[in-house]
């Protein structure tokens, strides 16, 4: 079975700082896919992006970057000049799909204004 | 809009007394799963379905059963509510099993 670490409880920033939220997973598949999801105070779960195990470059969207090493297992999300908005939990999650998709126990990130 | 809803949003039931919590998508999507999220534990799958008549049992499904008689409707029955499934349970679906989930609202389920 896959399982996905993310180490990081809760992280607190001051806005405008950078912030990496860690992602480790365990699987012995060796096509997988990887996600990221947010869940803002209102509850619910946004997709944030999904990675390949054949895709190992790294992604950037706006202020968000994603960073995939196979060598380590880990698929990091690092967010740029963090703002308010981006207080959320984040998930990370594994799997060779819907049907077995793992996901951690999340990060609280809260940015202080 | 693109959406999955569910209904209802939040519920306090006794142990016992059989509930039903609908979802429904309206984007023609094949995979629809069940999850509940519990603190410290994330989220852990109850059921999935790839398609209508398909259903299977993701890793937590003691308890819980559910239907897939149309593609855009996914209902999570519980057939006797204890206490242990008091939590917050989402709804999700998506185009194919490779591919990022669209999640619903959550419905917040109290079992006394």
């Amino acid at each position: 079975a896959q399982k996905v670490t993310q180490a990081q409880t809760e992280i607190s920033v001051v806005e405008k700082e950078d912030v990496t939220l860690d992602c480790v997973y365990e699987t012995r598949d060796t096509t997988y896919y990887l996600f990221w999801y947010k869940q803002p105070p209102s509850g619910e779960l946004v997709f944030l992006i999904r990675r390949n195990s054949f895709d190992e470059q790294n992604e950037i969207s706006g202020r968000y970057s994603w960073n995939f090493q196979k060598s380590t297992s880990s698929f990091n999300f690092t967010i740029t000049a963090s703002q308010v908005v981006d207080s959320a939990v984040y998930f990370c999650a594994s799997g060779t799909g819907a049907n077995n998709l793992f996901f951690g126990t999340g990060t609280r990130l809260t940015v202080i204004p | 809009e693109a959406q999955v809803t569910q209904n209802p949003r939040y519920l306090i039931t006794v142990t016992g007394k059989k509930l039903t919590v609908t979802c429904s998508q309206n984007m023609n999507h094949e995979y629809m799963s069940w999850y509940r999220q519990d603190p410290g534990l994330g989220l852990r799958q109850i059921y999935y379905s790839m398609n209508v008549e398909v259903t299977d049992k993701g890793d937590v499904p003691e308890g819980y059963k559910v239907s897939r008689k149309e593609k855009r409707n996914f209902p999570l029955i519980l057939e006797s509510p204890s206490p242990n499934q008091t939590s917050l349970y989402f709804c999700a679906s998506s185009l194919e099993g490779s591919l990022g989930q669209y999640f619903g609202p959550g419905t917040r389920l109290t079992v006394t």
